[in-house]
């Protein structure tokens, strides 16, 4: 069974830093997606960034980025110049990718971002 | 376009009370599911429907049902509440594949 480890219950991060959260999975699978989800106090769950893992390059989205190794199974993301809205819970899911698949998510246990202003 | 709608938004069952709570989408998605998320725990799955008329067991399913009554709609229904189903449920629909799942506003449920 495919599983995803967030490690770091809490981070913190000063506003116009940088801050990486990590993740980590496993899964016996080769072709897969990865995601990265923000989940600020209104509970709403926010897609922030998806990689395909038959992609090597990483994924970008403006001030959000990841560090996809497949092969060491990890899956960072990288938040860039830190604004006081990235202040929220991120979590990391894994979905498969082939048919037949349940087709839901499987999520880490999330990592709280406080950002100081 | 709304997406997925759910409610109740909040909502406080005594202990052995029954619910159901309604989830609706609109994108004409073939997959739904129902997520519990608790404290520390992450979102876990309850049950989820592959296609119109087929439902499925997920991660922690006891002391729920469901019901997919067309393709739009897919409910969850707790027969006899518990206080260990305080949670937030999430309902989500997706196209076959994971690559663009979709998540309803989430429903804070205390049962006391």
């Amino acid at each position: 069974a495919q599983t995803v480890t967030q490690s770091q219950p809490e981070m913190s991060v000063q506003e116009a830093e940088t801050v990486t959260l990590s993740c980590t999975y496993d899964t016996s699978e080769s072709d897969y997606y990865l995601f990265w989800y923000k989940q600020p106090p209104s509970r709403q769950m926010i897609l922030v960034i998806r990689q395909e893992a038959y992609k090597q390059q990483n994924a970008t989205e403006n001030r959000f980025s990841v560090n996809f190794q497949k092969a060491a199974k990890s899956f960072s993301l990288k938040i860039s110049d830190s604004q006081l809205g990235d202040a929220a819970m991120y979590f990391c899911a894994y979905g498969a990718s082939y048919g037949g698949s349940q087709g839901n998510l499987i999520f880490g246990k999330g990592t709280k971002l406080s950002v100081k202003p | 376009n709304a997406g997925v709608t759910q409610t109740p938004k909040f909502q406080v069952l005594k202990t052995g009370q029954s619910m159901t709570l309604q989830c609706a989408q609109d994108m004409n998605h073939n997959s739904m599911y129902w997520y519990r998320q608790d404290p520390g725990m992450g979102l876990r799955l309850i049950y989820y429907s592959a296609s119109e008329g087929t439902t499925d067991k997920g991660e922690v399913p006891n002391g729920y049902n469901v019901s997919r009554l067309n393709k739009r709609e897919f409910s969850l229904r707790l027969e006899s509440a518990a206080p260990s189903q305080t949670s937030v449920y999430f309902c989500a629909s997706s196209e076959f594949r994971t690559e663009r799942t979709f998540f309803g506003q989430g429903t804070r449920l205390t049962v006391v």
